[in-house]
C-alpha cells in the first residue's frame, strides 16, 4: 500500500461546477498534508497546506482533513478552465513530504 | 519570492556520461530535494539533505549519488547515465517549521539519455 494515494483520474468537470480531489493516508502518525497544483509541462506549486482536522477555505478552494479517516480532500468551487492541470497530494510523514500520484483534472468550457 | 532555479531546463547524454544537474535556491532554506517525476509513477523522492554536508537517501537512490557544500546549492550526479534515468528531474527546497514542508520546485531539468 502507497503511504499516499489519490482517487485514480482522470477527472472532468464542467465550468462552474464543483471538482472534488480525494487522498487517503496509511500513516496516522502524519503531521501535515499539502495540495500542489501543476500544469501541463510545469513544476508543482503549492495551492494548500493543512495541519488540523477540518476544513480550510483559501477562496474557492477548500481543503479538508479528517485524522480518523486519514483522508485529506480539495474542493474546487465555481470551476475555471484554468483550473485544468495535475493536483498532487503530499503528506509530511517520517521527516519527509510523500506525494500521490497525482489526479488529472479537466474543467469543460 | 522564494527562488528555485535549475542548470538546464533540456540535457541531452549518452550512455554512461557522468551527468551533474545543479540546482540554487534563494531563501536560505535547510532542506532541500531531488526527484524524479515519470508519468504514471507520480513524483519520487531521490535524495534529501537537512543540512550542508548532510545527504539522506529517499526511495529510489540507486545510481545517483549527491553534493551539497553550501547551503544553497544541492547537485544530482548520475554517475555512468542510462537510458532508464530518462526522466524530468525537479528540485525542490523547504524552511522545516514545526511540522510544516511546504516545498519550493525549480523549473525542472527533462534528461534525456541516448
Amino acid at each position: 500500500q502507497k503511504e499516499v494515494e489519490q482517487n485514480s483520474g482522470p477527472l472532468s468537470v464542467p465550468e462552474g461546477a464543483i471538482a472534488s480531489l480525494n487522498c487517503t493516508y496509511s500513516d496516522r502518525g502524519s503531521q501535515s498534508f499539502f495540495w500542489y497544483r501543476q500544469y501541463s509541462g510545469k513544476s508543482p506549486e503549492l495551492i494548500m497546506s493543512i495541519y488540523s482536522n477540518g476544513d480550510k477555505e483559501d477562496g474557492r478552494f477548500t481543503a479538508q482533513l479528517n485524522k480518523a479517516s486519514q483522508y485529506v480532500s480539495l474542493l474546487i468551487r465555481d470551476s475555471q478552465p484554468s483550473d485544468s492541470a495535475t493536483y498532487l497530494c503530499a503528506g509530511f510523514i517520517a521527516g519527509k513530504s510523500t506525494f500521490g500520484d497525482g489526479t488529472t483534472l479537466t474543467v469543460k468550457p | 519570492d522564494v527562488k528555485v532555479t535549475q542548470s538546464s531546463r533540456y540535457l541531452v547524454k549518452r550512455t554512461g556520461e557522468k551527468v551533474f544537474l545543479e540546482c540554487v535556491q534563494d531563501m536560505d532554506h535547510e532542506n532541500m530535494f531531488w526527484y524524479r517525476q515519470d508519468p504514471g509513477l507520480g513524483l519520487r523522492l531521490i535524495y534529501f539533505s537537512y543540512d550542508v554536508k548532510m545527504k539522506e537517501k529517499g526511495d529510489i537512490p540507486e545510481g545517483y549519488s549527491v553534493s551539497r557544500e553550501k547551503k544553497e546549492r544541492f547537485s544530482l550526479i548520475l554517475e555512468s547515465a542510462s537510458t532508464n534515468q530518462t526522466s524530468m528531474y525537479l528540485c525542490a527546497s523547504s524552511f522545516l517549521t514545526r511540522g510544516e514542508d511546504t516545498q519550493y520546485f525549480g523549473p525542472g531539468t527533462r534528461l534525456t539519455v541516448l
